[in-house]
């Protein structure tokens, strides 16, 4: 079974702190993904990585850095949390090869709150 | 970005019934995906289709990737409590693009009384 875990399932950071959300994949998988969910707005692509050290923006990369040092882990890193980034986060990995390519498999989530 | 139109947006059925949803695109996609989450988890994926006119099923689930290509359906019969939830449809162009990137709907949310 593919496991996708994260660091910590809830976190409360104050406004200007520097955040750091980890994500780990056990099933060798290429893709991993940075998503974050808000009511109304479903799930919105932050970042993604296809590769160690790779990494590409998705569609809202603004306040928010990545690091793939390593295959199996994805770094999601808020330099100074600010409100607006209070969110469920989700991080997700999939093979790259063919269809499974598309297969994303989800961690269960960070609910993080900035005060 | 770019969503899918799932509908409906929610449901509120009895125990007991068949529940149908939907996803369309005004494109094409190579891979149709079903996910459902539960509250305060992350989405568990249920069925992947990844051929035109593909059914599969997963035990009282059956998904139906659309022979245009477009839309996808899922249905659940007989439902159950434990059915609550947001089901997720996404779609992957795997093939055209290697990123894994897909497209997601909005979610239908479930709600089951017993």
């Amino acid at each position: 079974d593919v496991k996708v875990t994260q660091s910590s399932r809830y976190l409360v950071k104050r406004t200007g702190e520097k955040v750091f959300l980890e994500c780990v994949q056990d099933m060798d998988h290429e893709n991993m993904f940075w998503y974050r969910q808000d009511p109304g707005l479903g799930l919105r692509l932050i970042y993604f990585s296809y590769d160690v050290k790779m990494k590409e923006k998705g569609d809202i990369p603004e306040g928010y850095s990545v690091s793939r040092e390593k295959k199996e882990r994805f770094s999601l890193i808020l330099e100074s949390a600010s409100t607006n980034q209070t969110s469920m986060y989700l991080c997700a990995s999939s093979k790259r090869g063919g269809a499974s390519t598309d297969t994303q498999y989800f961690g269960p989530g960070t609910r993080l709150t900035v005060l | 970005g770019q969503q899918l139109n799932q509908s409906p947006q929610s449901m509120f059925i009895q125990e007991g019934e068949d529940v149908s949803m939907n996803c369309t695109s005004s494109s094409i996609f190579n891979t149709w995906l079903w996910y459902k989450q539960e509250p305060g988890e992350g989405p568990v994926l249920l069925i992947a289709l990844y051929k035109a006119g593909e059914l599969t099923s997963n035990g009282r689930l059956t998904a139906q990737f659309g022979i245009t290509r477009k839309d996808s359906f899922l249905n659940i019969s007989a439902s159950i409590p434990s059915d609550v939830g947001i089901y997720f449809c996404a779609g992957g162009r795997w093939g055209s693009s290697n990123t894994g990137k897909l497209i997601f709907g909005q979610g239908t949310t479930l709600q089951v009384k017993p």
